[in-house]
C-alpha cells in the first residue's frame, strides 16, 4: 500500500469557519492531488500539485485553496466553510513516467459543515 | 457536465458468473483510461487501465475493453467474486493536460454468493 495518510479523518465545523486538511506522502511522489466525492458526482478534482510550491486548479476549484511547501505535504484550505463542502475528500498521488500513471489515494476525509 | 458517465449506478451478480461494468465518456482528447475499486470508509485503488491505442487490456479477472469510435469502455470481472463487491469508478485522462483525472459517477457492484 502506498503510505498515504489524512488528517483529520472526520471532521464537524460551522459555516464561516475555516479548515484545513492535510495529506501527507512517504512515497516521494511528485505529483499530488485533492478530490471531492459526492453522491451523482462521483469524484471531482480541486486542486493538484506537480512539485513544491507548483500547484494547479481542477474543475471545482472556488472556495479551495492549496499549499505545498514539502514534497511530502499537500494542504487544502476552506477558507470560510459553506455547506455546500460537505463533502469527503480524497488525497492521492502519483508519479511520472514513460506514460500515464496510475493515482494512489489516502484514506478519505469526511467533513461536516454545519 | 460530467464527461465521464456510468449510467448503472448498480449493479448485482452472482457469483462465478460474469460482472460487466460500462462506462461512456463524451470527450474525443481522452487517451487513456483507469478503472478504480472502491470499498466503503477507504480510498479508491486502481485496478486496471487503457490506452487508447490498445482496444483490450486484461489482468487476470478483468479485462478492460475500448471502443474509441462509440467513446465507450467496459470491465469484465471473471468470475465475480463475493469481495468484488465494491463501487467502481472509471476514469479517463486527456491528450496533455499532465495528470488530470475526470471520475464517473461509479457503479455499485454486488456478488451474491
Amino acid at each position: 500500500d502506498a503510505g498515504i495518510t489524512q488528517s483529520p479523518r472526520h471532521k464537524v465545523t460551522e459555516t464561516g469557519t475555516p479548515v484545513t486538511l492535510r495529506c501527507h506522502q512517504t512515497e516521494n511522489h511528485r505529483y499530488m492531488y485533492w478530490y471531492r466525492q459526492d453522491p451523482g458526482h462521483g469524484l471531482r478534482l480541486i486542486h493538484y500539485s506537480y512539485g513544491v510550491k507548483d500547484t494547479d486548479k481542477g474543475e471545482v476549484s472556488d472556495g479551495y485553496s492549496v499549499s505545498r511547501s514539502k514534497t511530502e505535504d499537500f494542504l487544502l484550505t476552506l477558507e470560510s466553510a459553506t455547506s455546500s463542502q460537505t463533502s469527503v475528500y480524497f488525497c492521492a498521488i502519483s508519479e511520472p513516467g514513460t506514460g500515464i500513471y496510475e493515482q494512489y489515494f489516502g484514506p478519505g476525509t469526511r467533513l461536516t459543515v454545519t | 457536465d460530467q464527461q465521464v458517465k456510468q449510467n448503472s449506478p448498480s449493479l448485482s451478480v452472482q457469483e462465478g458468473r460474469i460482472s460487466i461494468l460500462n462506462c461512456d465518456y463524451t470527450n474525443s482528447m481522452f487517451d487513456y483510461f483507469l478503472w478504480y475499486k472502491k470499498y466503503p470508509a477507504e480510498g479508491p485503488t486502481f485496478l486496471i487501465s487503457i490506452s487508447s491505442i490498445k482496444d483490450k487490456n486484461e489482468d487476470g479477472r478483468f479485462t478492460v475493453f475500448l471502443n474509441k469510435s462509440a467513446k465507450h469502455l467496459s470491465l469484465h470481472i471473471v468470475p465475480s467474486q463475493p469481495g468484488d463487491s465494491a463501487v467502481y469508478f472509471c476514469a479517463a485522462n486527456p491528450t496533455n493536460t499532465g495528470n488530470q483525472f475526470y471520475f464517473g459517477t461509479g457503479t455499485s457492484l454486488t456478488v451474491i454468493p
